[in-house]
């Protein structure tokens, strides 16, 4: 099946730095999404993005589809931004019909006052 | 906005006994999923469910495990016979019809804590 590699795997940032995460992946996807997990285990949806940009606020996210990577970057960070990231993807080939989304291990980000 | 509902938040069941997970997906979306979340690592896919019948299903789905949608809201989760390494976050997640321009964004309910003893 398809592989997800996130990098860095752990992050300590002051608040207000900038930070980009990486999200690799081993195949052709129709579905790549961002999350971040809250302290309390909330998946809440950052972005649908399979292809291109997009922003939200502080936050934007880059796949460049031919390359097998997306990008999410943070800016002025907070502390509520503190949790991990999760990069999740649909494989392409799968079949098609209802695919489940295979998940990366996740960026743990920690914003320090 | 829309959102996916799960209940119950917390469930502490013993070792062989049953459980069920109940979901309540997002009104207009026909493509039902559950995940589940081992305390500190990645989310994992356990099943898909489409027009009454399961879609696509991974290693974990075992027979210990079916889903069913028993009336027009619930969508549920059942495992039959509970083991400790059955303890996790159990997340249910549905996405609109893959008609509209192959837009199938999973949107994910805020999960069932699940505890074997």
């Amino acid at each position: 099946g398809i592989q997800v590699e996130q990098s860095p795997p752990d992050l300590i940032l002051q608040e207000g730095a900038n930070s980009t995460l990486r999200c690799n992946f081993s195949d052709s996807v129709n579905n790549l999404q961002w999350f971040h997990q809250n302290p309390w285990g909330q998946l809440i949806n950052l972005f649908y993005i399979p292809s291109g940009t997009k922003q939200n606020g502080r936050l934007s996210a880059t796949t460049v589809a031919t390359e097998r990577y997306s990008l999410l970057y943070i800016s002025s960070s907070q502390t509520t931004d503190s949790g991990v990231y999760f990069c999740a993807v649909d494989d392409k080939y799968s079949g098609g019909g209802a695919d489940g989304l295979t998940f990366g291990k996740g960026t743990h980000l920690i914003i320090q006052p | 906005e829309p959102e996916v509902t799960q209940t119950p938040s917390h469930q502490v069941t013993q070792m062989g006994q049953e459980v069920i997970l109940r979901c309540v997906p997002i009104s207009n979306h026909l493509y039902f999923y559950w995940y589940r979340q081992i305390l500190g690592q990645k989310v994992e896919f356990l099943v898909s469910f489409y027009n009454n019948e399961i879609s696509e299903k991974s290693e974990i789905f075992d027979d210990q495990f079916s889903v069913e949608r028993p009336d027009g809201s619930n969508f549920t989760l059942k495992i039959r016979s509970t083991k400790l390494e059955d303890s996790a976050m159990y997340f249910c997640a549905s996405s609109p019809t893959l008609a509209v321009i192959s837009y199938n964004e999973q949107f994910f309910g805020p999960g069932t804590r699940l505890t074997v003893l």
